[in-house]
Formats: structure tokens, sequence, C-alpha cells
């Protein structure tokens, strides 16, 4: 069975652009969650969607943005980047169906670099 | 609100000794309970979670923890340690009783494991 997939890998962007990360879940999840981790601030919550809704939200600007497409892939998108920015950023899939015990499964993340 | 503490920033341990990582939790109701870990420049990856039931639960690669209820703990433990067993560690909790609650992690615990 498929893992979580990620892309890309690595970003490099400047600052003031825009970056949009990717993330495919586990055939058959539903939820994808969105999962900041920058050097020092431990792993912070972004988003959460299940069935194409936003279920859940992060202590985080409207800059960050996303969306669930029909197929339960999702991205993430950055706008107006800023160097604090610069993270890696961990997609997670899950079954759905409001039940909080299911346990997340990670992809490898997208290193987004903000120069 | 719920929330995580990992009261260790790091653990170091001998080869072939007992390794235990603590994880105090804080929750409204009754917590679903959680332990990943992440090596270098990957994903977190699912070890073990308490639902119900037994307070001894056991996971992947030979770990196991223990819920009390009372001390509001959920320390992870291995009987004899690897090398390959350094990583970082994160413990985390979800509310029962919330649907849509996000899974609240600690700041996680670096393991190192000397030979």
């Amino acid at each position: 069975e498929a893992g979580v997939t990620q892309s890309p890998t690595h970003l490099i962007k400047t600052r003031g652009q825009q970056a949009t990360l990717r993330c495919s879940p586990i055939s058959g999840h539903t939820s994808v969650y969105w999962y900041q981790q920058a050097l020092g601030l431990g792993l912070q919550f972004l988003l959460w969607y299940d069935e194409g809704e936003e279920r859940n939200r992060g202590n985080f600007p409207p800059r960050f943005s996303g969306r669930q497409f029909p197929n339960y892939s999702s991205e993430l998108n950055v706008n107006a980047l800023e160097l604090e920015d610069s993270a890696l950023y961990l997609c997670a899939s899950s079954h759905g169906t409001h039940n909080p015990s299911y346990e997340q499964y990670f992809g490898p993340g997208t290193r987004l670099t903000v120069t | 609100a719920q929330s995580v503490a990992q009261p260790e920033d790091q653990v170091n341990v001998a080869e072939g000794n007992p390794l235990t990582v603590k994880c105090t939790y804080s929750v409204s109701g009754n917590p679903y309970l959680f332990w990943y870990v992440q090596y270098p420049n990957r994903g977190l990856q699912f070890l073990l979670k308490y639902i119900t039931g037994d307070n001894l639960v056991k996971g992947s690669y030979g770990f196991e923890a223990e819920f009390n209820k009372s001390q509001t703990s959920f320390h992870l433990k291995k009987p004899s340690a690897l090398v390959s067993d350094s990583a970082l560690y994160f413990c985390a909790v979800r509310d029962v009783s919330d649907s849509w609650g996000k899974l609240q992690f600690g700041a996680g615990t670096q393991v190192v494991v000397t030979p």
C-alpha cells in the first residue's frame, strides 16, 4: 500500500512570492492534515480537510490556505511568503468519519526555503 | 483546551538499557493518546495509540506505552534500546468527545542511544 506522498521535496522561493505544496493521501483516507515544522518550534497544526471541507484551522494568518480535491488529494498555498515561513511542511492522512481515534500517517514533507 | 507536555528535551541511554520517554497530558474529557517517531529529514511514523481498555499498549519496533489516568501520563518504553532508536519522539493527544478537534502534539524528545 502506497503511503502519503508530497511534492515537491524541496521548494525555494523568494520573499513575497507564492508557494504551492501538494499531498496525496493513502488510498481510502478522506482526511488530510497539514503541519508546519519550523526549527525550534515543534509541530504546528495548520489545516484539516475532510470530504472536501475545512474542518479545523490552526493559528496561522489567512495567507496560509488550502483545498481538498474530489480525489481527496490536497494542496497548501502560502501567499506573500515571509522568511519565517521557511520550514518543513508535513502532510498527514487518516480515515475520517468523525472518529478521533484514527491515527494519522505522515508523508516525507516538503522543505520550503524562503530567501 | 488540550495540551501535552514532554518534560525532557533529550534522553540519553546506552544501547541495551531500558528506554523511557515521558509524556503527560491534559484534556477536558477522556483522551486518545498517540506516540510518533521522526527520523532526520523524514515525516513522522506512527508507533502506537491508546484508545480504551488495557492500560499497557504495545506498538511497533518493540515499543510499548502505559496509560495512567490518575497521573495523566502516557510514557513510552522499550526494554532494550538500540542505536537505531535514536530519533525524535512525539506524544500527541486528542479529546474523545471533540470529533473535529485537532491532534495536539508535544514539543518532542530527542532520544540518543550510544553504543
